[in-house]
Order: structure tokens, then sequence, then C-alpha cells
């Protein structure tokens, strides 16, 4: 079935780098653009960044740019987030999440992910 | 900036009906959003994608107790028959192609 699952998350001090995983199975991952969202805790979804079908674009919330950078590798329906710089503030649930129609990057979700948790502690 | 508001909570009784509201401010009345539901400790779900028009698709396994309405810049969800596992935050998202993603706040649905 239709299927995401990221891991990677964890504990990490601030000012440090971390590298989100999200797998993909049961669809053609290379069609597909493909979405980072993350959840404070007791918050609401917030979007983090997106990546085109075939990776060529990428896009990032203001509050991340510089600091964290989208991937993927189709030959893994794998999706990625390279996460430098950590701060307090970073600390969420990530979940990644699929674009309901094929060749656009920005469009309604329709698969999501169980998500991963990222804390950000010294 | 296009903005989604949603109301913070909502209640209603078992088997009752309730309506949802996410409002689009800052930007055309005719874009579409999708919602999504998000039960206690759990990833969201895709409820459905939803049209200017009213018109809207559902995700798989999503029961007909859920639909969709649109009136100018705002759009509802609807559930009737109320049921226990309905109990969960409803999200609203947009998207500005090219640019970004924008969700509502989230109402937290209490049922009775």
């Amino acid at each position: 079935q239709v299927q995401l699952v990221e891991s990677g998350g964890g504990v990490v001090q601030p000012g440090r780098s971390l590298r989100l995983s999200c797998a993909a199975s049961g669809f053609t991952f290379r069609s597909y653009g493909m979405h980072w969202v993350r959840q404070a805790p007791g918050k609401g979804l917030e979007w983090v960044a997106a990546i085109s079908y075939d990776g060529t674009n990428k896009y990032y919330a203001d509050s991340v740019k510089g600091r964290f950078s989208i991937s993927s590798d189709n030959s893994k329906n794998t999706l990625y987030l390279q996460m430098n710089s950590l701060r307090a503030e970073d600390t969420a649930v990530f979940y990644c999440a699929k674009a309901m129609s094929s060749g656009y990057a920005f469009y309604a979700f329709d698969i999501w992910g169980p998500g991963t948790m990222v804390t950000v502690s010294s | 900036q296009l903005v989604l508001t949603q109301s913070p909570s909502a209640s209603a009784s078992l088997g009752a009906s309730v309506k949802l509201t996410c409002t689009l401010s800052n930007g055309p009345g005719s874009y579409a959003i999708a919602w999504h539901q998000q039960q206690p400790e759990k990833g969201p779900r895709y409820l459905m994608k939803l049209n200017s028009d009213g018109s809207h698709n559902k995700g798989d396994g999503i029961p007909d107790r859920f639909s969709g309405s649109s009136s100018g810049a705002e759009r509802y969800l609807t559930i009737s028959s109320l049921q226990s596992e309905d109990e969960a935050d409803y999200y609203c998202q947009t998207w500005v192609s090219g640019v970004h993603v924008v969700f509502g706040g989230g109402t937290k649905l209490t049922v009775l």
C-alpha cells in the first residue's frame, strides 16, 4: 500500500546537525512533489520544505532557509531533510507528505508519514 | 500573505453533526484547500480536497459522514453522525504554486 515512513530523529545539541529520511513505497515516487512539515509540541502544523518531482526545484520556509536542505534519491524512493545549525525552536515532530497530483510540487497532501521526533537540547 | 483561519475548538454530541470552518484571507476566494484529521498521538490523515465550487475529492476509506462545501472565502467540513473516533484536531491546508504551503491553526473537536 501507499506508505511513507520517516526515520533519523533523535536528541541533538543546539548548533549540531541531523539528517532525516522518508522512505516511500506503493507509488511512483519520481512522479510526485514531496514535502516536510513539522509540529512543535502542542502546536499546529508548519510547512518546512518542498521538492519538485524531478528534484530540480526546492522551496523552504523562511524559518529554515539557509539551515535546512531538502533532497531526494529516486533510485531509493527516499526523501531527505538535512538540518544544520539546529536550534531549540526546531524541536518538533517532522512529517513527510506527498503532493496529491503528479507533476505539481504544490498541491493537497494526500499521504502523510507517522512522523519522527527531533529534540534540540543541551 | 495568504492566511487560513480556524476556530480553536468545537464540540458536538455523539451522533450529532458538526460543521467546521476554514476562512481564507488575503488571497483569492477561488483557492482550493485540503482538510486533514489528526487523531491524538498520530500523524495527520488526508480527508479531502475541497474546491471553491464545493466539489471535493475524498481520500481512500474516508466515510460518507465526512463532506465538504464552500461559500465565498469560507471552506467547510461537515461531519455527521459523530463517533468517538472523530474526536481529533482538524487542519485546513492550501498552497501557493511555486511559493509555499499554508496551514490553518487547527480546530480541536470534542465529541461529548
